[in-house]
């Protein structure tokens, strides 16, 4: 089957630096996707990686290892506007979104 | 600005009373989906429209239907609402050009309430 693994909940300091890990087990691979979702709202869009590497966006980063199957999104200078779910996507062979349930992130003053 | 837009964005049924959702688009994408998204869970895909054609999920409940009249519009009926059909319904819209896919862009998503 598919599948993708991401923490449930994380919790930060405002100002600090978060890393949240994503781990999928795909039929094929087309690229990663990491959505933000505030509560309430539809997730919007942060990054795509296709290639091994970073992907540096502003404050947001994103990783990816194809071969490890793994990536992350790296968030820098956190402010409290951060506080949401953060949802890990993946095309299959087939162009096929497959979602992570997505890592609720918690900012603290 | 180009967009996705849905109406409404909160809807308050009753057991068993037919409701459509809607959404549209100006983005000109030719692909146009439909994700049912309960609390904390993933967003589950209940089908997509590749222009016309029309792709069922295959655990998608006779329930819920779909029209998608023109490249612009696409409705999600669900004919029969049951409780455990409360969730927020989110349309999302991508592009697929000569076998090149491209992000997929959600509307803000109509949260519905079945009473």
């Amino acid at each position: 089957g598919q599948n993708i693994d991401q923490p449930t909940e994380m919790t930060a300091t405002e100002g600090a630096i978060v890393q949240i890990n994503c781990t999928y087990q795909t039929s094929g691979f087309n690229g990663l996707f990491w959505y933000q979702q505030h509560a309430g709202e539809a997730p919007t869009f942060l990054s795509y990686n296709v290639l091994d590497g970073l992907e540096e966006k502003g404050r947001f980063s994103s990783f990816l290892s194809r071969s490890k199957g793994y990536s992350y999104l790296l968030l820098k200078e956190l402010q409290m506007k951060d506080s949401a779910s953060y949802l890990c996507a993946v095309w299959d062979s087939n162009y096929q979104l497959i979602w992570g349930a997505g890592t609720k992130l918690i900012i603290k003053p | 600005d180009a967009m996705v837009i849905q109406n409404p964005r909160y809807q308050v049924t009753q057991f068993g009373k037919p409701v459509t959702l809607s959404c549209s688009q100006t983005l000109n994408h030719n692909v146009m989906y439909w994700y049912q998204q309960k609390s904390s869970q993933a967003p589950k895909l209940l089908f997509h429209y590749y222009d016309k054609d029309f792709n069922n999920e295959a655990d998608t409940p006779d329930n819920f239907q779909s029209r998608r009249p023109n490249t612009s519009f696409c409705f999600l009926d669900i004919r029969s609402p049951g409780l455990g059909d409360a969730a927020m319904y989110l349309c999302a819209t991508s592009r697929e050009n000569g076998g090149v896919w491209e992000t997929q862009y959600f509307g803000p998503g109509t949260r519905l309430l079945v009473l």
